[in-house]
């Protein structure tokens, strides 16, 4: 079983605040995914990548966006947080040849003010 | 192009009733099907799935059967306890979009004691 972290589990911000979600797994996979959620309804995904220096945006238009220098690590970033952007963000993973095996971790549910 | 449906929740029961949770598919080849679950605070985890027709996944006493068929994909349990209150996601991949979850809109499940 993967492990995946999230960091932080809970944030509340003003509008125009610059932030950075966290999420590293501890298992080397090479596939990893941010999806938007409002609590308890549909999933849209918004970012992926297949690897290091690789990110491409979802199916949802997002203001965020990715990098992916370490395998590892994928964190997501609102350069400038709005109301609008007050959601869940779930962060994640799929193993080599895992066809659609996900692993994610326990989400960020941020609050924009 | 490739979609998943649900049942609509919320679907509430009675502790020990049966519980089926429809779902069924449009896919253009011969896709993967899941079964993920989130509880309440949490991200998704796994719960079953199924690579070819006619295969059967069970896990923590649900079942669900891949019929090409009907495309169809139905979750079942014959008892369910208050534990199993979640919300349900049924998913499907294809090797055509690179192994990545086209989602159905999820079943919240409520069980009463």
């Amino acid at each position: 079983e993967a492990d995946i972290y999230q960091t932080p589990r809970y944030l509340v911000i003003g509008t125009g605040k610059k932030i950075t979600l966290e999420c590293s797994q501890t298992m080397g996979h090479d596939k990893m995914y941010w999806y938007q959620q409002d609590p308890g309804m549909e999933l849209h995904l918004i970012h992926y990548s297949y690897g290091v220096n690789s990110t491409e945006k979802g199916d949802l238009s997002s203001e965020s966006t990715v990098s992916r220098i370490r395998t590892e690590h994928f964190p997501l970033t609102l350069e400038s947080a709005r109301p609008s952007h007050t959601s869940q963000y779930l962060c994640a993973s799929t193993p080599l040849g895992g066809r659609g095996i996900q692993y994610f971790g326990a989400g960020t549910r941020l609050s924009v003010l | 192009g490739d979609s998943v449906t649900q049942m609509e929740g919320p679907v509430t029961l009675s502790e020990e009733a049966f519980l089926t949770i429809n779902c069924t598919y449009t896919a253009t080849g011969y896709p993967s099907l899941f079964w993920y679950v989130q509880y309440p605070g949490e991200g998704l985890q796994l719960l079953l799935k199924a690579t070819k027709a006619d295969d059967k996944g069970s896990n923590k006493g649900f079942e669900a059967t891949y019929r090409k068929e009907t495309t169809s994909f139905h979750l079942e349990k014959g008892s369910v306890q208050v534990s199993d209150s979640a919300v349900y996601f049924c998913a499907l991949s294809e090797v055509d979009s690179n192994y990545q979850l086209i989602w159905g809109a999820g079943t919240k499940l409520i069980i009463k004691p």
